[in-house]
């Protein structure tokens, strides 16, 4: 079963650099994945996919701040230069056939 | 600008209806598959259905399956679902979300990733 896993929280200060994490369960090691914001009382917005390769394809305006890699199974987002609007939810998506779409249980962040 | 707005939302009691609308603009809404995602209060992001462009192949979750119905109407730029026999558990924030580049051929549909997002509609389901 194609299952998404991301720790609930994470916290670092305005300004430093944080990475998030999201692991894709057993067998699905190859799987692409997107990340998504979601600010506080808004829609997601569709951040990048990222390959398992560590190559990745942005949104529209998304900031050179926003960076994704990958190492086996996981996949990680890095904001860099950390902004007060940067505290939001971020989720992370995958996709297949017969399997539709799939999320992660999502990362709240918080900029001290 | 590609914009996606949701209506529809609104206060129902258990057992009752709703539809829902998202209004697209900003791209060709025929060349693309289109989804639900709901949001329940606090939780994270469960899709619901998905429908491509032609209307052709049309999925459901398992918890919604036989009392939602996903729907398009292309000449109108409009996707929909219909909700029938809501249950407390369907209360959410429901999202209509764009497919990047999701295919279907051979009888079967291979999505991929969500690329632009709608504000959400708020659906509650209590007596």
């Amino acid at each position: 079963q194609l299952v998404l896993t991301q720790s609930p929280s994470a916290s670092a200060s305005l300004g430093a650099s944080v990475k998030l994490t999201c692991t894709l369960s057993s067998g699905h090691s190859s799987y692409a994945i997107a990340w998504h914001q979601q600010q506080p009382e808004k829609g997601p917005r569709y951040l990048m996919k990222l390959n398992s390769d560590g190559s990745h394809s942005k949104g529209d305006g998304i900031p050179d701040r926003f960076s994704g890699s990958s190492s086996g199974a996981e996949r990680y987002l890095t904001i860099s230069s950390l902004q007060s609007e940067d505290e939001a939810d971020y989720y992370c998506q995958t996709w297949g056939t017969g399997i539709h779409w799939v999320f992660g249980g999502g990362t709240k962040l918080t900029v001290l | 600008e590609v914009q996606l707005v949701e209506s529809g939302g609104g206060l129902v009691k258990p057992g009752g209806s709703l539809r829902l609308s998202c209004a697209a603009s900003g791209f060709t809404f025929s060349s693309y598959s289109m989804n639900w995602v709901r949001q329940a209060p606090g939780k994270g992001l469960e899709w619901v259905s998905s429908i491509s462009s032609s209307s052709s192949y049309i999925y459901y979750a398992d918890s919604v399956k036989g009392r939602f119905t996903i729907s398009r109407d292309n000449a109108k730029n409009s996707l929909y679902l219909q909700m029938n026999s809501l249950r407390a558990e369907d209360t959410a924030v429901y999202y209509c979300a764009r497919d990047l580049n999701g295919y279907c051929s051979g009888g079967s549909c291979t999505p991929t990733l969500a690329d632009y997002w709608g504000q959400g509609t708020l659906v509650t389901v209590s007596s």
